[in-house]
């Protein structure tokens, strides 16, 4: 039981430059989220999705996309890098949908754009 | 605008004394809160949580604590121990937006 995967760990990309971060979890959880985490700052919510085959956004959107691929795997996708989005970046899951439980976080990207 | 402040950026505690974490909330909508731990190079791990129909809530060496006239909470380590020393985050949720303060690093002396 591995928890809550992210692939790469570690990324350097040039300003324009497109990536796609990988995030699984095999608990089987209906819920998956992806946070970015700056200096001084609290993890802050890109995106969610609370059940299969739904995504919303979160509190910083903007310059990203999500897939939910199935109920295991949750991509979230760079277009045009910025330098503004230098940052390590958390992948997410919890048990269900419209209940509050505790979340499961991954072991995180570093991203750096040059 | 819901907000959730850790005004403490950091705290050193002797080993085996009591360590205090403070957690303030701006938004009572939102009934529910956490704590999470973070170690260097690692995703945050949930620690303890508590409702707001609670104002306490006991795991162990780790106790929180809810004052929702002061919206206020506390998280309490005792006694402290070197592998406590970590980040810790409060956060608080009622749905599926989970708003996070921005964290208070605790070292815990030997």
């Amino acid at each position: 039981n591995a928890g809550v995967t992210q692939t790469p760990k570690f990324q350097v990309l040039k300003t324009g430059q497109s990536m796609t971060l990988q995030c699984a979890q095999d608990m089987n959880h209906n819920s998956m989220y992806w946070y970015r985490q700056d200096p001084g700052m609290g993890l802050r919510l890109i995106y969610y999705s609370a059940s299969e085959g739904t995504t919303d956004k979160g509190e910083v959107p903007n310059g990203y996309n999500v897939s939910r691929l199935n109920k295991r795997e949750f991509s979230l996708r760079l277009e045009s890098a910025a330098p503004s989005q230098t940052s390590v970046y958390f992948c997410a899951s919890s048990e269900s949908a419209g209940l509050v439980y505790e979340q499961y976080f991954g072991p995180g990207t570093r991203l750096t754009v040059t | 605008d819901q907000q959730v402040k850790q005004n403490s950026p950091s705290l050193s505690v002797q080993e085996g004394r009591i360590s205090i974490l403070n957690c303030d909330y701006t938004n009572s909508m939102f009934d529910y809160f956490l704590w999470y731990k973070k170690y260097p190079a690692e995703g945050p791990t949930f620690l303890i949580s508590i409702s707001s129909i609670k104002d306490k809530n006991e795991d162990g060496r780790f106790t929180v604590f809810l004052n929702k006239s002061a919206k206020h909470l506390s998280l309490h380590i005792v006694p402290s121990q070197p592998g406590d020393s970590a980040v810790y985050f409060c956060a608080q949720t009622g749905t599926y937006k989970y708003i996070f303060g921005t964290g208070t690093r605790l070292k815990v002396l030997a």
